[in-house]
């Protein structure tokens, strides 16, 4: 079964750091793009990152670059999201998706929570 | 790379068609067949429903249709059932090689 699991949120004071995971399963992970994409509480989604299969093409929403780091290990099957020097407007639900169709998110995790607060 | 615009809200009839609009400019929906469509029921994770304007996935009714004018994708929803009550998002791939979604669209079935 096709699957994607987001770990690593957490409760962080405003000015620090996290990294979120998102193990793969199911799928030739390093065959895909993969996406973070996030949802503040009661607010709509909003495309965070991308990077292609091997790691080497990464692009970022022009509003967040410069804090968030999206990275990949393919023998892992693990995606990544670094983000520092965290701010209380990046507190949201944070989910993973798997580039599958042509520009389409076809598969989802469940996602991980960050709340960045004192 | 602003935000696609789409209604807040729309609703329907079991039964009844909606239609919901994504309006974008010619860096992204007006420039390429790259347009998807999510569903999200609350409290869950988005559900892929369209992809490269009118495709649908796997398993998704032909009750979901797509479109696309000039700036503007349309997802239309006909033979309304209470199932599809959730909020739906349009997304776009742009012309800086990122993407972009929209506000989010509430469907009420009546």
């Amino acid at each position: 079964e096709v699957q994607l699991a987001e770990s690593g949120g957490a409760l962080v004071q405003p000015g620090g750091s996290l990294r979120l995971s998102c193990a793969a399963s199911g799928f030739p992970f390093s065959a895909y793009w993969m996406h973070w994409v996030r949802q503040a509480p009661g607010k709509g989604l909003v495309w965070v990152s991308g990077l292609n299969g091997d790691g080497t093409n990464t692009v970022y929403a022009d509003s967040l670059k410069g804090r968030f780091t999206i990275s990949r290990d393919n023998a892992k099957n693990t995606l990544y999201l670094q983000i520092n020097s965290l701010r209380a407007d990046d507190t949201a639900v944070y989910y993973c998706g798997r580039g599958g169709p042509p520009y389409g998110v076809d598969v989802w995790g469940q996602g991980t929570t960050v709340t960045a607060s004192s | 790379q602003s935000a696609l615009t789409q209604p807040p809200s729309v609703s329907g009839s079991p039964g009844q068609s909606v239609t919901i609009s994504c309006t974008g400019t010619s860096n992204d929906i007006g420039s390429y067949n790259r347009v998807s469509w999510y569903q999200q029921p609350p409290g869950t994770a988005p559900k892929l429903m369209i992809y490269e304007v009118s495709t649908r996935p796997s398993g998704v009714p032909d009750r979901f249709s797509g479109s696309k004018s000039g700036n503007t994708a349309s997802l239309t929803i006909s033979g309304l059932l209470a199932e599809d009550e959730a909020d739906y998002y349009c997304s776009s791939h742009t012309n800086t090689s990122t993407w972009v979604f929209g506000g989010g669209t509430k469907l009420t079935v009546l």
